[in-house]
Formats: structure tokens, C-alpha cells, sequence
């Protein structure tokens, strides 16, 4: 079955500080892999994306993420940590070659950050 | 970009009755997107649409449910007889053919 774990539901860290954040997926096709955030009340805004080549991928704000096909993971990390940072992260799979494209997220991480 | 559109933000209702909820999305987007995500959960896909079509839905769509795309543009998502289980945040997204979702800020349903 398609799923995607992220094993850490609420993680605080002080500021400054590097951040990973975990993901697992299970996926039958060759995934894309994606990470949003989520401000409190707020949609959800697309931090990166992967579909192929480099596995280090850059996104938004700072963030960066590493595909291990061979650990299926996805994890995002950041060197340094904001207050503004604090939000919750979802991690989510799919198949954007496929017609629907619809994604599978995951239960979501919530990050705290302590001055 | 406007963004996609979602009205109303907050909708307090009665078990039994029904409720609607509007997505307007991003103008050049042909793809619709409704999600549901519960407290402590991420989002479960509901539905999907390309241009007016009702390509796929989920199981999580009961036959209370109903979702419309009449011309392509704005989508409808109707819940007849809600019941307390349907309380969550209704978020719709739309993206091009091979382009990225954009979220709305979704519709929060609370049912009494």
C-alpha cells in the first residue's frame, strides 16, 4: 500500500540550530516527493520538490532535502533554524506522470522553535 | 497569481443539515483538487477534477458527498446531512498539466 510516514510528530529545536526532519514513503512507481508547510489556519505552501536527478534538492527559505531510494526516505533538513520557522511540515508522494497527480501526505511534523 | 479561492473560511452547522463549499482556482489552472485533513492528520485526497470532468474519487467520498466543476472554472463540494465525523478542513488546490499544487486556505466545517 502507498504510504508516507513521518515518524516525529512535534519537534522543537532553539533557534539557530540545524533541523531534519523525517520521511518514509512506501510507493509502488518511481515517487515524486514534496514537502509543505502549514502556518497555523493557513493552506499549505510547497517548500520543494523532487521528480528526478540530483538527490539533494534546494527549496524555498532555506530548506534542502535528500531522496534515499534505497532507505525510501525523504528527509528535510535546514542548517539554521527561524523563529518564523515554526509551522507544521508535511511530507508527500505522488505521480505527477500519472493523469491524476493526486498526492498521498503524511501524518505531519509540527515544529516549535525556542528562542 | 490570485491564489486559489476557497469560501467560506469558517462554517458552524447542525448534524443534518447541508453545507457548500466554493473553490475558485488560479485562472490558467485546469486541474481542481479537494482534500479533507482531520485534527492531528495530513491531507486525504477526495476528489479530482480536469477541466469539467470528474476524473477520480476516493473511497473517503460518501454518496453524501458531491463535488462539481459546471464550466471548468469554480468547483462546488456539497455535504448533504452532516454529521459530527465530517468536522475538518476542507482545502481545494489546482495546478497546470506538469506543474505544482497550489492550496487554498481551505473551508473549516465544524458540525454541532
Amino acid at each position: 500500500a502507498q504510504s508516507v510516514t513521518q515518524p516525529d510528530i512535534h519537534i522543537t529545536v532553539s533557534e539557530g540550530a540545524s533541523l531534519e526532519l523525517r520521511c518514509n514513503y512506501s510507493y509502488g512507481a518511481t515517487p515524486y516527493l514534496f514537502w509543505y508547510v502549514q502556518s497555523p489556519g493557513q493552506g499549505l505552501q510547497l517548500l520543494l520538490k523532487y521528480f528526478s536527478g540530483d538527490t539533494l534538492v534546494q527549496g524555498i527559505k532555506g530548506f534542502e532535502a535528500e531522496f534515499k531510494r534505497s532507505q525510501s526516505s525523504f528527509n528535510l533538513r535546514k542548517p539554521s533554524v527561524h523563529w518564523s520557522d515554526a509551522a507544521e511540515y508535511f511530507c508527500a508522494v505522488g505521480d505527477y506522470g500519472g493523469s491524476q497527480g493526486n498526492l498521498i501526505f503524511g501524518k505531519g511534523t509540527k515544529l516549535s522553535v525556542k528562542p | 497569481d490570485t491564489g486559489v479561492s476557497q469560501d467560506p473560511r469558517h462554517k458552524i452547522t447542525k448534524r443534518g443539515q447541508n453545507v457548500t463549499f466554493r473553490c475558485d482556482p488560479i485562472s490558467e489552472h485546469n486541474r481542481l483538487y479537494w482534500y479533507r485533513q482531520t485534527l492531528g492528520q495530513g491531507p486525504e485526497f477526495l476528489t479530482y477534477f480536469q477541466n469539467e470532468a470528474q476524473l477520480e474519487k476516493s473511497r473517503l467520498l460518501s454518496d453524501r458527498f458531491s463535488a462539481e466543476r459546471p464550466k471548468g472554472s469554480f468547483s462546488t463540494l456539497e455535504i448533504q446531512r452532516t454529521e459530527q465525523g465530517d468536522s475538518a478542513m476542507y482545502l481545494c488546490a489546482s495546478r497546470r498539466a506538469a506543474g505544482e499544487l497550489f492550496f487554498g486556505e481551505g473551508s473549516r466545517l465544524t458540525v454541532l
